[in-house]
């Protein structure tokens, strides 16, 4: 069964820092990794999917990057802004998804 | 890309009743999927509306108590039978569409 955990559980730092979310899957059999955004109250928005066959995807500001052989992921965000306040999900697919239990990050003026 | 829609995005249920959620893409879908998110949670899957077919259900989860309609390929419900207190939730729909997940808004659910 396929278990994705992600660390920190929450996080909080000053705005313009460059942080790290980390992702870990215990099957590394998976098609895609996707990482999402969910502001409070709302829906899922999707960042980032990584193929299982690449190792990087960047998006602005974002960088996400896997190595399966290890089940693990990271997502990169460079120069935080208050506006990226979220809970951020990694969610694996292989026949169906695994959500991570999710990172809640404030970023702070 | 898909964009999805969700009925209603919020309500207010009495203990004992049921409420049906619709889920409407813009673009035929094989595959849609129907999650739950207690508060504070991750999201869990509940089960794959199948068009055609009976929906297929994850482990702790039941047709009786979470009967799913698929009659298309851009349409499918979720209903939530005989509420408690405990099905107080956001209820997702999902699809999937080159490979990339994409989800509804979201239904919050609360039941006194």
């Amino acid at each position: 069964k396929q278990e994705v955990t992600q660390i920190p559980a929450a996080l909080s730092v000053p705005e313009g820092e460059n942080l790290v979310l980390n992702c870990s899957f215990t099957d590394s059999a998976i098609y895609n990794l996707q990482w999402f955004r969910q502001d409070p109250g709302k829906g899922l928005t999707s960042l980032l999917l990584i193929q299982s066959s690449q190792r990087e995807q960047t998006s602005g500001r974002l960088n996400a990057s896997l190595d399966k052989s290890s089940g693990r992921s990271t997502l990169y965000i460079a120069a935080s802004q208050p506006g990226d306040s979220a809970t951020y999900l990694c969610a694996v697919l292989y026949q169906k998804v695994t959500f991570g239990t999710g990172t809640k990050l404030q970023v702070i003026p | 890309s898909a964009v999805i829609s969700q009925k209603p995005s919020r309500d207010i249920c009495q203990r004992g009743t049921s409420l049906t959620i619709q889920c409407q893409v813009d673009s035929q879908v094989t595959m849609m999927f129907w999650y739950r998110q207690q508060p504070g949670q991750s999201l869990t899957l509940i089960a794959t509306a199948n068009q055609g077919s009976e929906a297929t259900y994850e482990s702790g989860f039941v047709i009786d108590k979470f009967p799913i309609s698929r009659p298309n390929l851009t349409f499918s419900t979720l209903t939530v039978s005989n509420m408690s207190p405990e099905d107080s939730s956001i209820y997702l729909c999902s699809s999937i569409s080159t490979d990339t997940q994409y989800f509804g808004p979201g239904t919050r659910l609360t039941v006194l």
